[in-house]
Formats: structure tokens, C-alpha cells, sequence
């Protein structure tokens, strides 16, 4: 059971824009920095954002991530049927002294 | 280039014992925080334990206490995960992951290695 909550799925058509939320507590995101990640199907996880809002090289500007209090966003613009894949936030845990992964989110294009 | 490779998954039998390498390379290993993620069979990503870049400090998920044991070795670029006293429910995809401080985020990953638990 994660402490970080997800929701199950999002969809959008082609084009359209998708938010995604993670909403955990003041001992993870509330006082760590949040990261993003995208899992294509059958393959390794791969960094989307780090640091709540920065993409790492590489990555389009099309993914931005915000924080506020302890819940956190994902949003994907310009859906492309090439996004489809589940993504995951994360973050440290204070007080388990642990990362933390969300429950994940699985990401229909129409 | 970054790369991380990790081996020495396969099947163990309940109780049993596995040890997992991941072998680095394309950065400076002893840089780096290392940390070992999992993924169960058609589930969610799940954090094992992380090592500081001197092994000096090490962090691990609630669930592995006292059975898993992360190290590394500067010197051959490697990290390492000891599994001992396997359940059933330690069955999952292995990931070597590559971090920018024992709180932040997992910028690299390696492809995974398969353990499965089972009699």
C-alpha cells in the first residue's frame, strides 16, 4: 500500500492535454522534492521530471510537473499515441526513511 | 554513455537465498548514490534499499529488514543486492538505479533482472 495516491488511469485524445495527480503527506512530498516517471510497456522506468518542475535532457517540453502542499502534478500536452505508458511519482519519506513510489497511473491516447 | 547492467536473477525456492549484481559504467561510480527497485508481476514500482557513494550509509524498505543486504564495490564499479530468507512475495523485476542524493530522484536505470520465488 503506497503512501502516495494515484489515479488509475487517464485518457485524452490525440493532441489533448492530461494532469495527473499525486497527493501524499508533509513527511514525503510536503517537505522532499518530487520526481516523475514514465514506464513504457516492457521496459525500465525512465526519469520524466525531477526536483518538482525540471526535466532532464533530453526530455520534451511538452512534460512539466508542479508541487503544491503535499500534492504534486503531472501534466503531459500534445498527447501522442507515443505516450501511452504508466507513470509514477515519487518522492522521499521522512518518516519511513524511505522512497516512496505513487500507486502509478496508466495513460490512454483515444 | 551511462549504463547499468544488472545479473543474477532466476528461481529460488522459499527461504532460499540470491544475489544480485548490477556492473556500472559511462560515470563515476563512487559519485553516485546506488539504489535497488522492484516491480512485482503486473504491479507498482517499489523502492528496495539505496547506498551511499562510501557504503557508509544504507537505507532500506520496511518489508526486506534484516533479509536483504545492499553493498557495493568502488573499485569494480559494481553494486550488489544479498537476498536472503525469500517469500513468495519477494518475486519481482530488479532494477539498479542510479541517484543524485539518498532523497532524489533516480535519473538512470538499469534493464532488470527476474527473480522469481517459488517451490
Amino acid at each position: 500500500q503506497s503512501v502516495l495516491t494515484q489515479p488509475p488511469s487517464v485518457s485524452a485524445a490525440p493532441g489533448q492535454k492530461v494532469t495527473i495527480s499525486c497527493s501524499g503527506s508533509s513527511s514525503n512530498i510536503g517537505n522532499n522534492y518530487v520526481s516523475w516517471y514514465q514506464q513504457l510497456p516492457g521496459t525500465a522506468p525512465k526519469l520524466l521530471i525531477y526536483d518538482n518542475n525540471r526535466r532532464p535532457s533530453g526530455i520534451p517540453d511538452r512534460f512539466s510537473g508542479s508541487k503544491s502542499g503535499t500534492s504534486a502534478t503531472l501534466g503531459i500536452t500534445g498527447l501522442q499515441t507515443g505516450d501511452e505508458a504508466d507513470y509514477y511519482c515519487g518522492t522521499w519519506d521522512s518518516s519511513l526513511s524511505g522512497y516512496v513510489f505513487g500507486t502509478g497511473t496508466k495513460v490512454t491516447v483515444l | 554513455e551511462v549504463q547499468l547492467v544488472e545479473s543474477g536473477g532466476g528461481l529460488a525456492q522459499p527461504g532460499g537465498s540470491l544475489g544480485l549484481s548490477c556492473a556500472a559504467s559511462g560515470f563515476t561510480f563512487s559519485g553516485y548514490w546506488m539504489s535497488w527497485v522492484r516491480q512485482a508481476p503486473g504491479k507498482g514500482l517499489e523502492w528496495v534499499a539505496n547506498i551511499k557513494q562510501d557504503g557508509s550509509e544504507k537505507y532500506y524498505v520496511d518489508s526486506v529488514k534484516g533479509r536483504f543486504t545492499i553493498s557495493r564495490d568502488n573499485a569494480n564499479n559494481s553494486l550488489y543486492l544479498q537476498m536472503n530468507s525469500l517469500r513468495a512475495e519477494d518475486t519481482a523485476v530488479y532494477y539498479c538505479a542510479r541517484s543524485g542524493g539518498a532523497t532524489r530522484s533516480f535519473g538512470f536505470w538499469g534493464q532488470g533482472t527476474l527473480v522469481t520465488v517459488s517451490s
